[in-house]
């Protein structure tokens, strides 16, 4: 059975203070891994799709790496509006279209 | 701008009342999906649809309906069966195997 999961489940900073989040997983035959943005009462909002171990992508603040094992979501001097939940998402291989999601780490960056 | 639209933002209704979610998409997607979303439990699949006419349950479909009428269109409706129906319902579609989902902003229903 594919499973997500990440870590931690809320993180609170410092604006300026980076960090990591985690999103482990096992899935048969990865097909991409993708990291979402959620603010409050809105719907996930696309950022990053990683296909193979050692790729890295990068946006403003946010950078996204990937192993065979697990993807870090690194958030570099983060500032106050970088505060959302922020989901992982495996797509399996084999002919299944539906992605295994993870619950989401919360994260607030404090002023 | 190409998107996926739901509608209502905001839903109430009485306990016994069949209620019917909108979700338009006009990315031209084939597959198109339905979650819930709780505090605490994630995303949990309700049902998707990978093309016109065809559709399939999800983890949690036990009181939802859906159909697939036309490709943009994939509506749910929150049956009078459906326990505990008060959560925030995200729709989302994508492309392909490999694409991310693109979400819609969801409704928020509340059933009292």
């Amino acid at each position: 059975e594919d499973q997500v999961t990440q870590s931690p489940e809320a993180l609170r900073l410092q604006e300026g203070e980076s960090s990591s989040l985690n999103c482990s997983y096992t899935v048969s035959g990865l097909r991409g891994l993708f990291w979402y943005r959620q603010d409050p009462g809105k719907g996930p909002e696309f950022l990053f799709t990683l296909y193979s171990a050692g790729e890295e992508k990068e946006k403003e603040r946010l950078k996204a790496t990937l192993t065979k094992k697990e993807s870090f979501l690194h958030i570099t001097a983060p500032k106050p509006e970088d505060s959302a939940t922020y989901l992982c998402a495996v797509q399996p291989g084999g002919g299944s279209y539906i992605p295994t999601f993870g619950r989401g780490t919360s994260l607030i960056v404090h002023p | 701008d190409g998107g996926i639209t739901q509608s209502p933002k905001y839903l109430f209704r009485k306990e016994g009342q069949n209620v019917t979610l909108s979700c338009e998409q006009n990315l031209n997607h084939d597959a198109m999906y339905w979650y819930r979303q709780d505090p605490g439990q994630g995303l949990r699949l309700i049902y998707y649809s990978q093309i016109v006419n065809d559709f399939q349950k999800g983890d949690i479909a036990e009181g939802y309906s859906v159909s697939r009428e036309k490709k943009e269109s994939f509506p749910l409706t929150v049956t009078s069966a459906q326990k505990n129906p008060t959560a925030f319902y995200l729709c989302a579609s994508k492309d392909s195997h490999n694409s991310p989902l693109h979400f819609g902003n969801g409704t928020r229903l509340t059933v009292t």
